[in-house]
């Protein structure tokens, strides 16, 4: 059964900084990853999508990368703001109908 | 270009009643997945539908049913409600032919009483 941890379940840090958002699962065998960012009491945004066979993908100060064999992704926000602050969360497909999601990390950036 | 749109965006109900919620899909998409997200949590797997039937299912009582209209969208019914269907309820669509990700409604949020 895949099951998907995120670590730290909550961060607060100062504007400016970078910043780490850590993603574990159980299963190693998958196809993608997908990290997505959730504001309060609304729907997911898909910020970034790895495919199995790519170690990394970036969007702008947005850098996500895939170990498979260790079974953890990172999300990495450079020079953070404090429009980023949400709850960002991080999924694996099984087979092709669910994701399977972590709870998120809920970051706030300070101004 | 609309994407996933869901009615309604807010609902209150009391412990008992039933519940319907609609959801329709991003243009070309032809497959649906419902998801519920408890405060604090992630989004759980309800079902999917393609082709008007259920595709697969997670751990949900019966209580959850759907359904697919020929036009793709699709409806969630609960039943019985319990204070514990309290969540966001999202709705998410993908085209099974372009094997791509989901894309995610804005959800309606339920509230028991």
């Amino acid at each position: 059964k895949q099951e998907v941890t995120q670590i730290p379940a909550a961060l607060s840090v100062p504007e400016g900084e970078n910043l780490v958002l850590n993603c574990s699962f159980t299963d190693s065998a998958i196809y993608n990853l997908q990290w997505f960012r959730q504001d309060p009491g609304k729907g997911l945004t898909s910020l970034l999508l790895i495919q199995s066979s790519q170690r990394e993908q970036t969007s702008g100060r947005l850098n996500a990368s895939l170990d498979k064999s260790s079974g953890r992704s990172t999300l990495y926000i450079a020079a953070s703001q404090p429009g980023d602050s949400a709850t960002y969360l991080c999924a694996v497909p099984v087979g092709s109908e669910k994701l399977v999601f972590g709870k998120g990390t809920k970051l706030t950036v300070n101004p | 270009d609309a994407g996933v749109t869901q009615s309604p965006t807010h609902l209150i109900k009391t412990r008992g009643q039933q519940v319907t919620l609609r959801c329709s899909p991003k243009s070309g998409h032809d497959t649906v997945s419902w998801y519920q997200q408890a405060l604090g949590q992630g989004p759980q797997f309800i079902f999917q539908y393609y082709e008007e039937e259920e595709r697969q299912r997670g751990n949900f009582p019966d209580r959850f049913s759907g359904h697919q209209f020929p036009n793709y969208s699709s409806e969630l019914n609960v039943n019985a409600l319990l204070l514990g269907d309290s969540a966001l309820y999202l709705c998410a669509s993908s085209s099974a032919r372009a094997g791509e990700t989901q894309y995610f409604g804005p959800g309606t949020r339920l509230l028991v009483l």
